[in-house]
């Protein structure tokens, strides 16, 4: 079946450094989004991203489609403390929406 | 974007008993959708509801187990049949924003169970 593979699964970042977290999907993809979840809350939409080789900025957070339509990344540069959570990507497919793992993003103290 | 009002927020069941979760949405909405959520896992979509008509169920999932009503273009309730230790989970219903090329999905607060 379709899949969106999204990695890493964690990732341990001092404060201040950069995040990335990368999706890949095994089929092309119509348009793909991107979801925050902080810890013991529920996903919150960021940004969609529709265009081949489309980039999109929001202040720290850089989101790439890739080419091909079939990988997307989320780059956040210096991270703070209010960036804790978990990044999910989602694609959509055949009117499907088909969910990564998720990413997350592990402040060390 | 929509606001979506989720009930109960969190609740411990005993096995063998049903809860019912219902989603209330500020607008008209056609499609509503429920996920499950285990702990520190991706969302799985249990089905999606649509108003006037069954629901749509996805693999691995049936309406014995989670029946969903759909009585107007608002409201939304799943329901999680004769539970066990294994239907422990986050529960969280969704709608597609109005502009979907804009604003994606926005979700229920979720309602964590725990069945014992």
């Amino acid at each position: 079946g379709q899949q969106v593979m999204q990695i890493p699964q964690y990732q341990h970042v001092q404060e201040g450094e950069d995040f990335t977290t990368y999706c890949n999907s095994s089929t092309t993809l119509s348009n793909i989004q991107w979801y925050k979840q902080r810890p013991g809350g529920h996903p919150v939409f960021l940004i969609q991203l529709v265009k081949s080789g489309e980039v999109k900025k929001q202040k720290r957070l850089t989101f790439q489609f890739g080419e091909a339509k079939k990988n997307s990344s989320l780059h956040i540069t210096a991270t703070q403390t209010t960036d804790v959570g978990t990044y999910f990507c989602a694609g959509r497919s055949n009117y499907q929406l088909i969910w990564g793992a998720g990413t997350k993003l592990i402040i060390k103290p | 974007s929509a606001v979506i009002s989720q009930k109960p927020s969190r609740d411990i069941c005993q096995r063998g008993t049903s809860l019912t979760i219902q989603c209330q949405v500020d607008s008209q909405v056609t499609m509503m959708f429920w996920y499950r959520q285990q702990p520190g896992q991706s969302l799985t979509l249990i089905a999606t509801a649509n108003q006037g008509s069954e629901a749509t169920y996805e693999s691995g999932f049936v309406i014995d187990k989670f029946p969903i009503s759909r009585p107007n273009l608002t409201f939304s309730t799943l329901t999680v049949s004769n539970m066990s230790p294994e239907d422990s989970s986050i529960y969280l219903c969704s709608v597609e924003g109005r502009a979907a090329m804009t604003y994606g999905y926005t979700f229920g607060s979720g309602t964590r169970l725990t069945v014992v």
